[in-house]
């Protein structure tokens, strides 16, 4: 079947600007999570959602970043008044559950770049 | 705070030479443990895990990993590489509190392999 889905694969944006990065997870995967990676650095936690609400948004670095699952399926990351610091992969991963150990298929990543 | 260090930020070996990826974890409780690999434009790739009994485990393209609880390790080893092997591998620990499945990655090492 099909894997995580991850829209648009490349995003540029000024400083400034609003975006959203969406991410379909695999058919039936309760549990979603989104990852940031920077360059040179291993993927760090930002959110994961277990069906339609927010478990744990620990790793969001501040108020500009947002992210919704409304039906329980698709979500999207939002950042707005983005920074160049924000520069960076953006990868979304579902798993089964969220049961540790429950394997997490991730996304090819959204790359976001801010000028 | 738990934490994954991959000592070594870049390896080269040559085609048909024995690998070992070297992951050191920071954690008070027994570790869930795992190794991704990432190929250049790909989403990363669960290669194994480990989550308790036998300590040898093995893993997909026919990789093993060793957790020896004494040095607070999990090295990842092949015995021979092929040229396909050449990605950046991350070695991550998953948190057992609050029953998640978010996971802490180490930096990365990234694997040359030479012909």
């Amino acid at each position: 079947g099909a894997g995580v889905s991850q829209t648009p694969s490349n995003k540029v944006t000024e400083k400034g600007k609003y975006v959203e990065l969406r991410c379909d997870p695999i058919s039936g995967h309760t549990a979603l999570y989104w990852y940031r990676q920077s360059l040179g650095q291993g993927p760090e936690f930002l959110i994961y959602f277990q069906g339609t609400g927010a478990a744990d948004d620990s790793g969001l670095p501040n108020d500009r970043f947002f992210a919704v699952r409304p039906e329980g399926s698709v979500s999207t990351l939002k950042i707005q008044r983005t920074e160049r610091g924000d520069s960076a992969v953006y990868l979304c991963a579902s798993s089964l559950n969220t049961v540790v150990g429950s394997p997490l298929h991730f996304g090819n990543g959204t790359r976001l770049t801010v000028t | 705070a738990q934490s994954v260090t991959q000592p070594d930020i870049h390896i080269t070996v040559s085609e048909g030479a024995s690998l070992e990826l070297r992951c050191n974890y920071s954690y008070g409780a027994t570790p869930y443990l795992f190794w991704y690999v990432q190929s250049p434009g790909q989403g990363l790739q669960l290669l194994l895990k480990y989550f308790s009994g036998d300590t040898l485990v093995q893993g997909i393209k026919g990789f093993e990993a060793e957790f020896k609880r004494s040095q607070s390790s999990f090295n990842l080893r092949k015995p021979s590489v092929h040229w396909s092997d050449a990605a950046e591998y991350f070695c991550a620990v998953g948190e057992s509190s609050g029953n998640t499945g978010k996971l802490i990655f180490g930096q990365g090492t990234t694997l040359q392999v030479k012909p």
